[in-house]
């Protein structure tokens, strides 16, 4: 059963900082891995979907890669804002029945960027 | 565009109650899921529809039903409301293999 673990659980920084988030999944056999933001009371935003193909994906100040041999992706945030204050949620992607896929997730990292 | 969209927001139900929680979505997208999110558990996929007319289970199935519409609408149900089913419920939709755009959620608590 795969199994998707997010290190740290959460994490304080100040503003300006760059920061890397930690995924770990233990099946590597997965169609892609996806990147969310969750602000408190919210749903899920997507921030970055790699393909299993692929070895990394960016948006803005954000960056991920994806080491699907070793069971690893990371998300890189450069120049951090308090805006970036969230829970950030790993998901990998595992194939389903009729051509869809379930997402598996970990239980995040809350990250806090002081002003 | 208002992408994928849930109701209610916020909904309390007593035990042995039922009730229909609904998702739409507007990007013409084959695929739709429910999932929940419950403290320290993280999210877990209740149903899913690969297509209109095709419903299956996930990993958490007992308690609901769903019922995909069409194409734009899937909805899930809860027949006999339980305390364990307090939790936080997100809709998704994709198109196929490719990535999932989520709703707001509803948030339930069953007394």
């Amino acid at each position: 059963k795969q199994e998707v673990t997010q290190i740290p659980a959460a994490l304080s920084v100040p503003e300006g900082e760059n920061l890397v988030l930690n995924c770990s999944f233990t099946d590597s056999a997965i169609y892609n891995l996806q990147w969310f933001r969750q602000d408190p009371g919210k749903g899920l935003t997507s921030l970055l979907l790699i393909q299993s193909s692929q070895r990394e994906q960016t948006s803005g100040r954000l960056n991920a890669s994806l080491d699907k041999s070793s069971g690893r992706s990371t998300l890189y945030i450069a120049a951090s804002q308090p805006g970036d204050s969230a829970t950030y949620l790993c998901a990998v992607g595992e194939e389903l029945q009729g051509g869809s896929e379930k997402l598996v997730f970990g239980k995040g990292t809350k990250l806090t960027v002081n002003p | 565009n208002a992408g994928v969209t849930q109701t209610p927001k916020f909904q309390v139900l007593k035990t042995g109650q039922s009730m229909t929680l609904q998702c739409a979505q507007d990007m013409n997208h084959n695929s739709m899921y429910w999932y929940r999110q419950d403290p320290g558990m993280g999210l877990r996929l209740i149903y899913y529809s690969a297509s209109e007319g095709t419903t299956d289970k996930g990993e958490v199935p007992n308690g609901y039903n769903v019922s995909r519409l069409n194409k734009r609408e899937f909805s899930l149900r809860l027949e006999s409301a339980a305390p364990s089913q307090t939790s936080v419920y997100f809709c998704a939709s994709s198109e196929n293999i490719n990535e999932q755009f989520f709703g707001p959620g509803t948030r339930l608590t069953v007394l």
